[in-house]
């Protein structure tokens, strides 16, 4: 399979927890975002990547969260000191370009549970 | 961004023509109408984009209201794998915002 793929699917934690998530996006795909989605809601954008540089942050982006994508390949979002508001379904997408043209492929997503 | 308005949800019978609605009254002549769609536990796939005139794909099609202050998403024949949120997002053909902003979609149901 050559979409989109996301590690791990389901994450349990405790509040206070630091948490990884990792993305690997479609191979030669340059644009990686991050989005969230909570129940019964759209996704909403986290930050965006081209390359390795991160272009842009959401306000939702909170200090305890950080992204990067090294070498331009796979991205990693880790959550720092975890809160329950943090429970949610964290999404990753690729596209091969920025245009409108260039539609975006999406993982399967990480549930995030917060105890 | 511009906003879209949808139903909160529509019921089709499969094997039927399904209509789905969206408003965008606040449209700038630059945004393109793009259509995603998430199925149940799956992350958002596309579906198709327009920008002024009707488009068909083999997914479905989208008519542009003239004025392109509404659109419509046509699936020819509904399935039961048809079953999901639909979102109808605006995205700037300017390249100046590259995410998807998503609203809270129309959740279409196919009864058998």
């Amino acid at each position: 399979d050559t979409g989109v793929s996301q590690d791990p699917r389901h994450k349990i934690t405790k509040r206070g927890q630091n948490v990884t998530f990792r993305c690997d996006p479609i191979s030669e795909h340059n644009r990686l975002y991050w989005y969230r989605q909570t129940l019964g809601q759209g996704p909403e954008f986290l930050t965006y990547f081209q390359n390795e540089a991160q272009l842009e942050k959401s306000r939702l982006l909170s200090d305890r969260f950080s992204a990067e994508r090294p070498k331009g390949s796979f991205s990693t979002l880790e959550i720092q000191r975890t809160e329950q508001g943090d429970s949610a379904m964290y999404l990753c997408a690729s596209s091969l370009g920025s245009g409108v043209r260039y539609e975006q492929f999406f993982g399967p997503g990480t549930r995030l549970t917060v105890l | 961004d511009a906003k879209t308005t949808q139903p909160n949800s529509m019921e089709s019978n499969e094997e039927e023509p399904v209509h789905l609605p969206c408003n965008h009254s606040t449209i700038s002549g630059t945004d393109y109408i793009h259509w995603y769609r998430q199925l149940p536990s799956q992350g958002p796939e596309y579906v198709i984009h327009g920008l002024t005139s009707n488009v068909n794909n083999r997914m479905a099609s989208l008519a542009i209201a003239e004025d392109r202050k509404s659109s419509t998403l046509i699936l020819h024949r509904a399935t039961l794998r048809d079953a999901a949120v639909y979102y109808c997002i605006l995205r700037d053909g300017t390249g100046a915002n590259s995410k998807l902003t998503f609203g809270k979609g129309i959740t279409l149901s196919v009864r058998p």
